[in-house]
Order: structure tokens, then C-alpha cells, then sequence
């Protein structure tokens, strides 16, 4: 079974431009949340999204939106670019929203903004 | 606020000894807590969890510790491997189902010297 797959792996972009993240979760997941990982702040929880729905969100500024399609797979998009959205972000799913799952991770997008 | 928080920023151990990871939390409500591994260029992944209900887990070379009122948590790799090294966070939850939200700390570099 094929892990969570993000793409692209690395994206270079300038202040003031919008930006696209993809994350297509492990068959038959039907969770998707998407996390901000820098070295000063760690793990940041963005939002959740089970089928089609947000369904959690973190502290984070409306430039920051997501979508889920009818195939689970996710996008995440953040506008207005700023130097401070430098950071990897990584995607996870889980197959349902009960019980104590697990998230399994992918290996993010590596963004960078100049 | 950082309600979950790991205060070693690395950590160094020979081979064969007993790796502690430390993390405390601030949040009385954290029900479960979850242990993740990461390499560098990949996503974290799971390593073991505890329920607030119990106060030891165990699996394999790897144990978590959980004292409540001290809000205190702890993972012990017994032997430690060169394999371990890695990043590991601590994560924590409030509730389950539609609110899976994992609150991270920010990581303890481990490090097993050979």
C-alpha cells in the first residue's frame, strides 16, 4: 500500500505570491490534515479536512485555506506569501475519525520564500 | 503558550545504553499521548502512544512512561541503536474522533554514538 504522497517536494517562491501544496493520503484514508513544521515552533496543527469537510482548525491566518476532494486527496494553499511561511509542511491521514489512530505522515513540501 | 514541551534539545548516548526522552505538558485535558520518529528528508513517523488511563506502555525496545500529576511523560529505548538517532516528538490530544488535533513539542535530537 503506498504511503501519504505529497508534491512538489520543494517549491521556491516570492514574497506576495500564492502558493499550491498537494497531498494524496493512503487508500482508503478518508482524513486528511495538514501540519507547519519550523525550527522555532515545531509542529503546528493547520487544519483537518474528512470528506470534503473541515472538520478542525488550527491558529492560523485566513491566507492559510484548504480543500479536500470526493477522492480524499488534499490541497493547501496559502496566499500572500510571506518570508515567515518558510517551513516544511507535511501532510498525514487516517482512515476514519474514530477511536486513537495513528496519523501517517508524508515527507512534505519543503517551501521557501524569498 | 506552548502546552507541550520537550526542554532537551538533543541528546547523546552511546550505543547499547538506555536512551530518556523527556516531554511535559501543560494541558489537563490531554487524554493521549503519542511518541513520533523522524529522519531528516521524511515525515515523522509513529512510534508507540499511552492513554491517560494507563501509566506504562510498552513495545519492544521502547517504553513510554506517563505520570499524570506531574503531567510529566517519558520514552525509554532500551538498548539504544545507531538506528535511533533521529528527531522525536512528543504530541498530545484532546479528545478523539472529529478532534484530532495533535499538539507537538519541539523535538529532542537523539543521538547514538556507535
Amino acid at each position: 500500500k503506498a504511503g501519504v504522497t505529497q508534491t512538489p517536494r520543494y517549491l521556491i517562491k516570492t514574497r506576495g505570491q500564492q502558493v499550491t501544496l498537494s497531498c494524496s493520503p493512503i487508500s482508503g484514508h478518508r482524513s486528511v490534515s495538514w501540519y507547519q513544521q519550523t525550527p522555532g515552533q515545531g509542529l503546528q496543527f493547520l487544519f483537518e479536512y474528512f470528506s470534503e469537510t473541515q472538520r478542525n482548525k488550527g491558529n492560523f491566518p485566513g491566507r492559510f485555506s484548504g480543500r479536500q476532494f470526493s477522492n480524499s486527496r488534499s490541497e493547501m494553499n496559502v496566499s500572500t506569501l510571506e518570508l515567515g511561511d518558510s517551513a516544511l509542511y507535511l501532510c498525514a491521514s487516517r482512515q476514519t475519525l474514530q477511536g486513537d489512530e495513528k496519523l501517517f505522515f508524508g515527507s512534505g513540501t519543503q517551501l521557501s520564500v524569498l | 503558550d506552548q502546552q507541550v514541551k520537550q526542554n532537551s534539545p538533543s541528546l547523546s548516548v552511546q550505543e547499547g545504553r538506555i536512551s530518556i526522552l523527556n516531554c511535559d505538558y501543560t494541558n489537563s485535558m490531554f487524554d493521549y499521548f503519542l511518541w513520533y520518529k523522524k529522519y531528516p528528508a521524511e515525515g515523522p513517523t509513529f512510534l508507540i502512544s499511552i492513554s491517560s488511563i494507563k501509566d506504562k506502555n510498552e513495545d519492544g525496545r521502547f517504553t513510554v512512561f506517563l505520570n499524570k500529576s506531574a503531567k510529566h511523560l517519558s520514552l525509554h529505548i532500551v538498548p539504544s541503536q545507531p538506528g535511533d538517532s533521529a528527531v522525536y516528538f512528543c504530541a498530545a490530544r484532546v479528545g478523539g474522533g472529529s478532534n484530532y488535533k495533535l499538539t507537538f513539542g519541539k523535538g529532542t535530537l537523539l543521538t547514538v554514538n556507535p
